[in-house]
């Protein structure tokens, strides 16, 4: 079976400061991993995804995440926040495969609040 | 292109009765799932259809149903509606051979 742990239901951080979201998974087998951000009234859009090989992902809008088997976390970082980046952040977690493509694990979600 | 189009955007039920939700996937995509995010929660897997049938499944009672179309649209059925079912319900598509999946915005069902 697999899961996810999202730490921290809401963050807050300072314009300008680093953004740091963090996921642990737990999968039987080698996972894909995801964070996706949902904006207000609005689907789920795509941040970034690991499948295989290069552990560190860079993803869209300057995120990035490192996938860390020993540590089994997926945590999701960004340099500078920006007040455009104020939404809900799900990591997520499906088995590898297009057949297994559409049936992803979402965490609960971590609320990201930008201060001016 | 369109996107993963969902109607409607919201709908208020009362318990006991039933209700049908569209999707129309983003052109291109044979591959529709269904996903029920309740308030505060992550979106959490119903089933996805392809070709006509349904593939997967989660972990969701018999009262969840759906369908797929000739044109690969999709309809949601939830029978004998609980206050529980209030969510939004997101629909998301992607082609069968494909990994990405793109999510529409929702619909928003309200129970009574």
């Amino acid at each position: 079976a697999q899961s996810v742990t999202q730490l921290g239901s809401h963050v807050s951080v300072s314009e300008g400061a680093l953004v740091l979201l963090r996921c642990n998974y737990s999968s039987s087998v080698p996972p894909y991993l995801f964070w996706y951000v949902q904006y207000p009234n609005q689907g789920l859009q795509l941040l970034l995804k690991y499948t295989t090989g290069a552990t560190l992902v860079k993803g869209i809008n300057g995120f990035e995440a490192e996938f860390k088997k020993s540590e089994t976390s997926f945590h999701l970082t960004k340099p500078s926040a920006h007040m455009s980046d104020a939404a809900e952040y799900f990591c997520a977690v499906s088995l590898p495969g297009y057949s297994s493509a559409s049936k992803i694990i979402f965490g609960s979600g971590t609320r990201l609040s930008i201060r001016p | 292109d369109a996107g993963v189009t969902q109607s409607p955007t919201h709908l208020i039920k009362t318990r006991g009765q039933q209700v049908t939700l569209r999707c129309s996937p983003k052109s291109g995509h044979d591959t529709v799932s269904w996903y029920q995010q309740a308030l505060g929660q992550g979106p959490q897997f119903i089933f996805q259809y392809y070709e006509e049938e349904e593939r997967q499944r989660g972990n969701f009672p018999d009262r969840f149903s759906g369908h797929q179309f000739p044109n690969y649209s999709s309809e949601l059925n939830v029978n004998a509606l609980l206050l529980g079912d209030s969510a939004l319900y997101l629909c998301a598509s992607r082609s069968w051979m494909g990994e990405k999946l793109f999510f529409g915005s929702g619909t928003q069902l309200s129970v009574l």
